[in-house]
């Protein structure tokens, strides 16, 4: 049972925008910065998305980020093949001693 | 370009202790603002952190492994290290090292490792 709640999956269309939730709690979404990791099959996580909305450098303007409260959603406009993989919504906890929590992750199929 | 390496036996036997090393190259482990980490994906499975380490050797780990986990540095190396006791089948997983930025409320992996998958069979 992961600490964030993410659907397990999310489907679109090429060029369709989908939105992947991510919900949790005071100790973590609600008080800290939200990242988004893009895992491609067989692969290394990659940052996507940090600071609830930045993208790092390289990260094509079609991922975007935001936050309310304790959830946060990841969007992707203009949807590619290349998209599909899975996708994980990662904070900081401030419970005990603190500590990363991660969303139990996203598989996103391009139909 | 940053790069980071996994290494270590890919496979331990159950109650031993799993041992692995992450080399970072391209860096400096004593980077300021940067703490190094640990996370693993058992197969199918979502990702977890294991715990981070900074260059002073000062540490976090998650309170579910807390007993069983050190984490350890060598700057003069430039790498840090992953060590878990007591080891069970649950703890089969491909096991990830990656570059920690912690600082200004900021907090997130951005330089990872490819990965080793480690299993713990007898």
């Amino acid at each position: 049972q992961s600490v964030l709640t993410q659907p397990p999956s999310a489907s679109g269309t090429p060029g369709q925008r989908v939105t992947i939730s991510c919900s949790g709690s005071s100790s973590n979404i609600g008080s800290n910065t939200v990242n988004w990791y893009q895992q491609l099959p067989g692969t290394a996580p990659k940052l996507l998305i940090y600071n609830n909305n930045q993208r790092p450098s390289g990260v094509p303007d079609r991922f975007s980020g935001s936050k309310s409260g304790t959830s946060a959603s990841l969007a992707i406009s203009g949807l590619q093949s290349e998209d599909e993989a899975d996708y994980y919504c990662a904070a900081w906890d401030d419970s005990l001693n603190g500590s990363v929590v991660f969303g139990g992750g996203t598989k996103l199929t391009v139909l | 370009q940053l790069q980071l390496q996994e290494s270590g036996p890919g496979l331990v036997k159950p109650s031993e202790t799993l041992s692995l090393t992450c080399s970072v190259s391209g860096g400096s482990i004593s980077s300021t603002s940067y703490y190094w980490g640990w996370i693993r994906q058992p197969p199918g499975k979502g990702l977890e952190w294991i715990g981070s380490i900074y260059s002073s050797g000062n540490t976090y780990y998650t309170p579910s492994l807390k007993s069983r986990v050190t984490i350890s540095v060598d700057t003069s190396k430039n790498q840090f290290s992953l060590k878990l006791s007591s080891v069970t089948a649950a703890d089969t997983a491909v096991y990830y090292c990656a570059r920690h930025w912690r600082y200004s409320g900021y907090d997130y992996f951005d330089y990872w490792g490819q990965g080793i998958l480690v299993t713990v069979s007898s």
